[in-house]
């Protein structure tokens, strides 16, 4: 089965630091996803990502956020200064479209902690 | 925009029991997708509806189009179904919208 992988799996950080979180998705699809979870929250859209643009960014992805692809198939999403709120669970997540319809595969997630 | 409800936001049920999760939308959609969300945060896929009704083992899920509703439905529930089960949807190609999550416990 296709799979989505993330990493780190977990990172501390002290606020005002910069953080990268690094997905490695699913080959030659080419809709992408980020979303957050604060915890006891439920997920919320960041940005979408097709065919190497921004697509969509919510509210929340202001200029602190960036998403890039350095090196055209890898996604990192890159948090300039984090402040203690942006302390959540990270998914990055791609829907493939099948025979059957749109199938969502996740990555494990980044559980990021702000101190 | 799309509104996602769900419910219960809490379940608790002895081991064996039939589970019914509720799922509800506002703006018409071409996908519905059932999410599991284990304690430790990560998200698996358990269904993806457009129309009619899916099982898989003990899980089932059904989607009425025109009533805007989803259930999940879980037969002879087991303390390890325990966990958040999240509904979400989707237009083609673009972002999920979430619901808040049913957070399911099965006591033994």
């Amino acid at each position: 089965e296709p799979e989505v992988t993330q990493t780190p799996s977990h990172q501390v950080t002290q606020m005002g630091q910069e953080v990268i979180l690094r997905c490695v998705p699913i080959s030659n699809h080419l809709y992408f996803y980020w979303y957050r979870q604060i915890l006891g929250q439920k997920v919320e859209f960041l940005v979408s990502f097709y065919n190497n643009e921004i697509s969509e960014k919510s509210e929340i992805f202001d200029d602190q956020f960036s998403v890039e692809r350095p090196d055209g198939s890898n996604f990192t999403l890159k948090i300039r200064s984090t402040k203690l709120e942006d302390s959540a669970m990270y998914f990055c997540a791609q829907t493939v479209a099948g025979a059957l319809g749109e199938e969502a595969f996740f990555g494990q997630g980044t559980r990021l902690t702000v101190v | 925009k799309n509104e996602v409800e769900q419910s219960p936001q809490n379940l608790t049920a002895q081991e064996g029991e039939f589970i019914t999760i509720n799922c509800s939308y506002s703006v018409g959609i071409s996908a519905l997708h059932w999410l599991q969300q284990h304690p430790g945060g990560g998200i698996v896929s358990l269904f993806m509806l457009s129309s009619g009704k899916k099982k898989h083992g003990r899980l089932i899920a059904t989607i009425n189009i025109q009533e805007k509703h989803s259930s999940l439905h879980i037969t002879a529930s087991h303390p390890r179904d325990s966990a958040v089960y999240i509904c979400a949807v989707s237009r083609l190609n673009e972002k999920l919208t979430f619901g808040t999550g049913t957070r399911l416990t099965i006591i033994p």
